[in-house]
């Protein structure tokens, strides 16, 4: 399968603890993008990279929240001192500079804190 | 600002009947609308977008949707629903030329049922 992929698939932890999330885009794609759905909602739009560079960061990406695309490829997205309200799925997406906002997910993680 | 409002939480068609799904948009420019569908346990998937041209744009499993500026709407639709399109639904919009906001702005979602 050569979509976007997401690992862990599920995550449940206390609050307090860090938890780091991975996206692999698909292998082609310059931008990859992340966002975060609770339930009921769209998603909301965190933050994107266009290659390694990160290009924009929502008012939702809090402190606690950091993204990295060290080399152009996979990303991480790391929460520190997790909270409660910081449950939800995350999503990650990528796409082609020229998609015109066509963007491909992934099945996102869904985060659970305790 | 971009915004998109979907006025309907749930929608319920019988399979056979045409179904339509709103979607208005609040953007201040041109815009490249979008449709996603969301299943179970699944990412979003692409349905179709409309970036300029024939205001009627055809999409993936027999889906369509007419893009009316004046209303400023992109209504999904469908001639005849299958069961196998009940999922959520999902508007986006974008801006033609948004500078810095490269994202999309979704709406809240409109669950799709159809009934056997």
């Amino acid at each position: 399968d050569t979509g976007v992929s997401q690992d862990p698939r599920h995550k449940i932890t206390k609050r307090g603890q860090n938890v780091t999330f991975r996206c692999d885009p698909i292998s082609e794609h310059n931008r990859l993008y992340w966002y975060r759905q609770t339930l009921g909602q769209g998603p909301e739009f965190l933050t994107y990279f266009q290659n390694e560079a990160q290009l924009e960061k929502s008012r939702l990406l809090s402190d606690r929240f950091s993204a990295e695309r060290p080399k152009g490829s996979f990303s991480t997205l790391e929460i520190q001192r997790t909270e409660q309200g910081d449950s939800a799925m995350y999503l990650c997406a990528s796409s082609l500079i020229s998609a015109m906002g066509e963007q491909y997910f992934g099945p996102g993680t869904r985060l659970t804190v305790t | 600002a971009q915004s998109v409002a979907q006025p309907e939480d749930q929608v319920n068609v019988a399979e056979g009947n045409p179904l339509t799904v709103k979607c208005t948009y609040s953007v201040s420019g041109n815009p490249y609308l979008f449709w996603y569908v969301q299943y179970p346990n699944r990412g979003l998937q692409f349905l179709l977008k409309y970036i300029t041209g024939d205001n009627l744009v055809k999409g993936s499993y027999g889906f369509e949707a007419e893009f009316n500026k004046s209303q400023t709407s992109f209504h999904l639709k469908k001639p005849s629903a299958l069961v196998s399109d009940s999922a959520l639904y999902f508007c986006a919009v974008k801006l033609e030329s948004s500078g810095s906001a490269r994202q999309l702005t979704f709406g809240s979602g409109t669950q799709l049922t159809v009934l056997p």
